[in-house]
């Protein structure tokens, strides 16, 4: 089967850093995303990785190690705004696969 | 900035009865996909387009699913009879290219199925 696990959710005070960790099992893999969801929003992309490695992006960084099948996402500087659901995603062929999803709530 | 649309934002129908739901994808991307996602639960594919068929579906799509892209600017998602579980928000998204990695969302039609 096919499966992505991530923590159900993280909490977090403003300014810290939080990372928010992936784990796959897919027959195909192309690449990890990482997309953000508001609640009743639409999911938005934040990162991909198709290569071992951190790629950087503003406040957010992903991290991808194909041989153990594990990614994760470090956002830093958390603001109020950032408190969402974090999805990673799969990239298999074109269609992508979703992981569990963590809710990120950020306090004062 | 360019965007995915949809409509309806929220469809309430009977069991049993057709829905089409409706996305306008970024006028010059070509992959065109749904997705849906029950209520607190995770994102799941179920279908994805191109050059005007096809291109994968998961399980989830049977037969009472169907797509279709009408003209150049529509693309449709049919649940010919619709059944509670379908009760969900239902995504378009599209992409400029299959080597494009950045999925451009719309904001979902809620569908309810009482």
């Amino acid at each position: 089967g096919q499966s992505l696990e991530q923590p159900s959710e993280v909490t977090a005070v403003e300014g810290a850093i939080v990372q928010i960790n992936c784990t796959y099992q897919t027959s195909g893999f192309y690449g990890l995303s990482w997309y953000q969801q508001h609640d009743g929003g639409a999911p938005t992309f934040l990162s991909y990785n198709a290569l071992d490695g951190l790629e950087e992006t503003g406040r957010f960084s992903s991290f991808l190690s194909r041989s153990d099948s594990y990614g994760y996402l470090l956002l830093q500087e958390l603001q109020m705004k950032d408190s969402a659901s974090y999805f990673c995603a799969v990239r298999d062929t074109d269609k992508l696969i979703f992981g569990t999803g963590t809710r990120l709530q950020v306090f004062p | 900035e360019p965007e995915v649309t949809q409509t309806p934002s929220h469809q309430v129908t009977q069991m049993g009865q057709e829905v089409i739901l409706r996305c306008v994808p970024i006028s010059n991307h070509l992959y065109f996909y749904w997705y849906r996602q029950i209520l607190g639960q995770k994102v799941e594919f179920l279908v994805s387009f191109y050059n005007n068929e096809i291109s994968e579906k998961s399980e989830i799509f049977d037969d009472q699913f169907s797509v279709e892209r009408p003209d150049g600017s529509n693309f449709t998602l049919k649940i010919r009879s619709t059944k509670l579980e379908d009760s969900a928000m239902y995504f378009c998204a599209s992409i400029g290219s299959g080597s494009s990695h950045e999925q451009y969302f719309g904001p979902g039609t809620r569908l309810t199925v009482t």
